[in-house]
């Protein structure tokens, strides 16, 4: 079980938004605003596409976008394109014992 | 640009002792923190633990008994060594670079499957 919690799959048709959530706790998600978010096609290495609740690392298009609420952080994905189409996880940090948790992942399907 | 490559063997005995490599090219392993992170078949992700150029690491809580990182900045390697395994170490191990709180980038991860 993973120690951050995403729903198992979302989907959205092309040029559609969708956001995936990714909920901790206070120790983790809602403790620092270190949260990333990586993207993985099959077969594939992950790829960071968000840093620090909200940075986007160069390269990475400006449709995915990421934000935070209390314990829980959201990654926002505007004009789905096929290419979308992957699992994409969150990861915090929690402090200096536990260091970093992920999620268990979300599949998203586009339509 | 960096590109790290994981090595090692792909299966292991249960009891025994898993060993792989990370080799970094493109730029410097004497800076930054040196990670490793795994998944299982089918499953998310898990940090497992890094190691500073210093020297110093830091391991997951739930393997810290079992793991052992160490750093070869002459060959631009750092290595994982997960002792006393069985199945459900059978995943894909991913060596990462992380600035700040994030890992980028990552290796292509191998797989390393558990079982006599």
């Amino acid at each position: 079980q993973s120690a951050l919690t995403q729903p198992r799959s979302v989907s959205g048709s092309p040029g559609q938004s969708v956001t995936i959530s990714c909920t901790g706790t206070s120790s983790d998600v809602g403790g620092y605003n270190s949260v990333s978010w990586y993207q993985q096609h099959p077969g594939k290495a992950p790829k960071l596409m968000i840093y620090d609740v909200s940075e986007r690392p160069s390269g990475v298009p400006d449709r995915f976008s990421g934000s935070k609420s209390g314990n829980t952080a959201s990654l926002t994905i505007s004009g789905l394109q096929a290419e979308d189409e992957a699992d994409y996880y969150c990861c915090s940090y929690a402090g200096s014992y536990t260091y970093w948790v992920f999620g268990g992942g979300t599949k998203l399907t586009v339509l | 640009q960096v590109q790290l490559q994981e090595s090692g063997p792909g299966l292991v005995k249960p009891s025994e002792t898993l060993s792989l490599t990370c080799t970094v090219s493109g730029g410097s392993i004497s800076s930054y923190s040196w990670n490793w992170i795994r998944q299982p078949p089918g499953k998310g992700l898990e940090w497992i633990g890094f190691i500073y150029y210093s020297g110093s690491t830091n391991y997951n809580p739930s393997l810290k008994s079992r793991v052992t990182i160490s750093l070869d900045t002459s060959k631009s390697q750092f290595s994982l060594k997960l002792s006393s395994v069985t199945a459900a170490d059978t995943a894909v191990y991913y060596c990462a670079r992380r600035s700040g709180h994030w890992f980028d980038p990552w290796g292509q991860g191998t797989l390393v499957t558990v079982s006599s």
